[in-house]
């Protein structure tokens, strides 16, 4: 069964610092990996897709990598903004029905 | 175009009473998908729809819940004799099609049960 943990549970930052979040998981047979961003009582936003040929994707201050071999993914956020408080949740997706399983969540605070 | 809508945004009920979810996928998407995420938890897939059949059931938790989608386009969760451990928000996504699509979500109906 595939399990997708993410480390650290929360984290807490002042304005301006870079920063990494983690994300793993137990069974590297993965079509593509997630992340997406949560606000509070939100839905989810999708941030970056990584698809399982791929290395890493970018889009403006993130940066998403994949090791697909070792299970392993991270989510850079360059700069961090009071703006970029969020939960920060990884998924892979699984399978031809795409099914994704989603870790517990990153829950960041940037302070000002 | 729109996105993924999800209606009612929150729901209240009595342990005991039925309720039914509605999900508007995007328009054209022939998957669709239900997840349930609690406080503090990853969202976690419940069943998953491809055209008017559920291709995969598997994450419903027991025979309480069950799904339809008759017309392969708007979805509807349905869950019967609620109980209190049924509170969660419900997530519906949607994708073009079966494998390897970004699965698009809406902003969930937040239920709770008294």
């Amino acid at each position: 069964k595939q399990e997708v943990t993410q480390i650290p549970a929360a984290l807490s930052v002042p304005e301006g610092e870079n920063l990494v979040l983690n994300c793993s998981f137990t069974d590297s047979a993965i079509y593509n990996l997630q992340w997406f961003r949560q606000d509070p009582g939100k839905g989810l936003t999708s941030l970056l897709l990584i698809q399982s040929s791929q290395r890493e994707q970018t889009s403006g201050r993130l940066n998403a990598s994949l090791d697909k071999s070792s299970g392993r993914s991270t989510l850079y956020i360059a700069a961090s903004q009071p703006g970029d408080s969020a939960t920060y949740l990884c998924a892979v997706t699984l399978g031809d029905n795409n099914d994704m399983r989603f870790g517990a969540g990153t829950r960041l605070t940037v302070k000002p | 175009g729109a996105g993924v809508s999800q209606t009612p945004s929150n729901k209240v009920t009595e342990k005991g009473k039925y309720v039914e979810l509605r999900c508007d996928p995007i328009s054209g998407h022939t998957a669709l998908y239900w997840y349930r995420q609690s406080l503090g938890q990853g969202p976690e897939f419940l069943i998953y729809f491809q055209g008017t059949g559920a291709a995969d059931d598997s994450g419903l938790p027991n025979d309480r819940f069950f799904a339809v989608r008759p017309e392969g386009s708007v979805s509807t969760l349905k869950i019967q004799r609620t109980e209190r451990g049924d509170s969660a928000v419900y997530l519906c996504a949607s994708s073009e099609g079966r494998g390897n699509y970004e699965q698009f979500f809406g902003p969930g109906t937040r239920l709770t049960v008294l």
